[in-house]
């Protein structure tokens, strides 16, 4: 299995409260995500990370920032938590091809359930 | 809009069975698809792909078919196995550089014994 860690796995806040969810990898993998599941949309990409302090952008990063200052870290952070980012988080990596750009092929974690009050 | 369709939310099967789950594609550049299988309480994890150079990928039980002119991709389970009881995602990619992979919204399967 890959190495990959998600913390906290379970965390219940009250809306407004900043949260910081933290995913940690042995594999020393350059690509990394954070997805959120959701009933009725499946996996939607928040941000990804192709590099130390080198992330950019998914299909539903307002109200989320990230930081990857170590290689093996990749930090998710609500700023100021609210009801509809209540959902399970995932943490996913891959490899690199050997071409360059990642594979596809992603590892998952194994999720950190936040429910926003 | 949704790129990556998964219409049936639903499919249960007999166990020895085969069991067919399908995927709808809107981006014409994508070329690279996968196939991801979900337990309760576990992150997805990888089953399968196809390049769109191929229309067949087999291994194991599992097999994906591809039919680029329709925009379809389907995974065959044979025979089905009430293990493979799951949440299972489509997903595709360009593999010409994007770091970004679609996923469907899911279709749960259901083996029964």
């Amino acid at each position: 299995d890959a190495g990959i860690t998600q913390s906290p796995r379970h965390k219940v806040t009250e809306t407004g409260t900043p949260v910081t969810l933290r995913c940690h990898q042995t594999e020393n993998h350059r690509y990394m995500y954070w997805y959120r599941q959701d009933p009725g949309h499946g996996l939607r990409l928040i941000h990804y990370s192709y590099g130390v302090k080198d992330t950019d952008k998914g299909e539903v990063s307002d109200g989320y920032s990230v930081s990857r200052s170590k290689t093996e870290d990749f930090l998710l952070t609500l700023e100021s938590a609210t009801s509809s980012q209540t959902s399970v988080y995932f943490c996913a990596i891959s490899e690199d091809r050997v071409a360059g750009g990642p594979t596809g092929e992603l590892f998952f974690g194994e999720g950190s359930r936040l429910t926003v009050l | 809009d949704q790129q990556v369709k998964q219409n049936s939310p639903s499919l249960s099967v007999q166990e020895g069975r085969i069991s067919i789950l399908n995927c709808d594609y809107t981006n014409s550049m994508f070329d690279y698809f996968l196939w991801y299988k979900k337990y309760p309480a576990e992150g997805p994890t990888f089953l399968i792909s196809i390049s769109s150079i191929k229309d067949k990928n087999e291994d194991g039980r599992f097999t994906v078919f591809l039919n680029k002119s329709a925009k379809h991709l389907s995974l065959h389970i044979v025979p089905s196995q009430p293990g493979d009881s799951a949440v299972y995602f489509c997903a595709a990619t360009t593999q010409g550089g994007s770091e970004k992979l679609v996923f469907g919204k899911g279709m749960k399967l259901t083996v029964n014994p």
